[in-house]
């Protein structure tokens, strides 16, 4: 089946413990992005990367950070972790860079950081 | 630069009646439209998509939206709301270097029996 696998699905944490929430795509995609949606704004993209070894910034990327080593995958990694950050993130995958390709949203990840 | 404005971050509708979601966008490039789905303690589904081809897009379940560059608007309808129609719509606007989406910050759509 096609689909955006994260892990873990849900996570409560303290302030400072880093962490990783895992990304995984089996369709094949060149673009995958991360997402956080907080009530009343919506969703903010993290950040995104065009394919493997690359990575851009979104529009809120402080206090994260990425890496495309492989096409598959693309983990969030948050270092020091801070109460701000607690939040529902979603990862997502397309075809490729395109502004009309469609993408595939994961489950969602509930951050908490206490 | 791009950016979405859903209108109303709240609306209600009798099942069987029309549904009206409103959007408006602003992009500096010939955008792609989106609009998505949410249900309940789920992902996002895919409803329906504007790409400068036809400017009524059909998508799922009834759903169709009309692509109105005048008034930079992007209204998603259905003729007639059904109970499970009922979750929160987001309109995303995708400028067509295709690196970045935006998202508004959506509609919660109560449907009442």
């Amino acid at each position: 089946e096609a689909q955006v696998t994260q892990n873990p699905r849900y996570l409560i944490t303290v302030t400072g413990k880093k962490l990783t929430v895992t990304c995984s795509q089996n369709m094949n995609h060149e673009y995958m992005s991360w997402y956080r949606q907080d009530p009343g704004l919506g969703l903010r993209q993290i950040y995104y990367s065009m394919n493997v070894e690359v990575t851009d910034k979104g529009d809120v990327p402080e206090g994260y950070k990425v890496s495309r080593k492989e096409k598959r995958n693309f983990p969030l990694i948050l270092e020091s972790p801070s109460p701000n950050q607690t939040s529902l993130y979603f990862c997502a995958s397309s075809l490729g860079g395109y502004s009309y390709n469609e993408q595939f949203f994961g489950p969602g990840t509930r951050l908490t950081v206490l | 630069a791009q950016s979405v404005t859903q209108l109303d971050s709240h609306v209600s509708v009798s099942e069987g009646t029309p549904v009206l979601l409103r959007c408006n966008y602003s992009s500096s490039y010939s955008p792609s439209l989106f609009w998505y789905v949410q249900h309940p303690n789920k992902g996002l589904q895919l409803l329906l998509k504007y790409t400068s081809a036809a400017t009524l897009v059909k998508g799922i379940n009834g759903f169709e939206a009309e692509f109105k560059k005048s008034e930079t608007s992007f209204h998603l309808t259905k003729p007639s709301a059904h109970m499970s129609d009922a979750a929160e719509y987001f309109c995303v606007v995708s400028a067509n270097t295709g690196n970045q989406f935006y998202f508004g910050t959506g509609t919660s759509l109560t449907v009442i029996p």
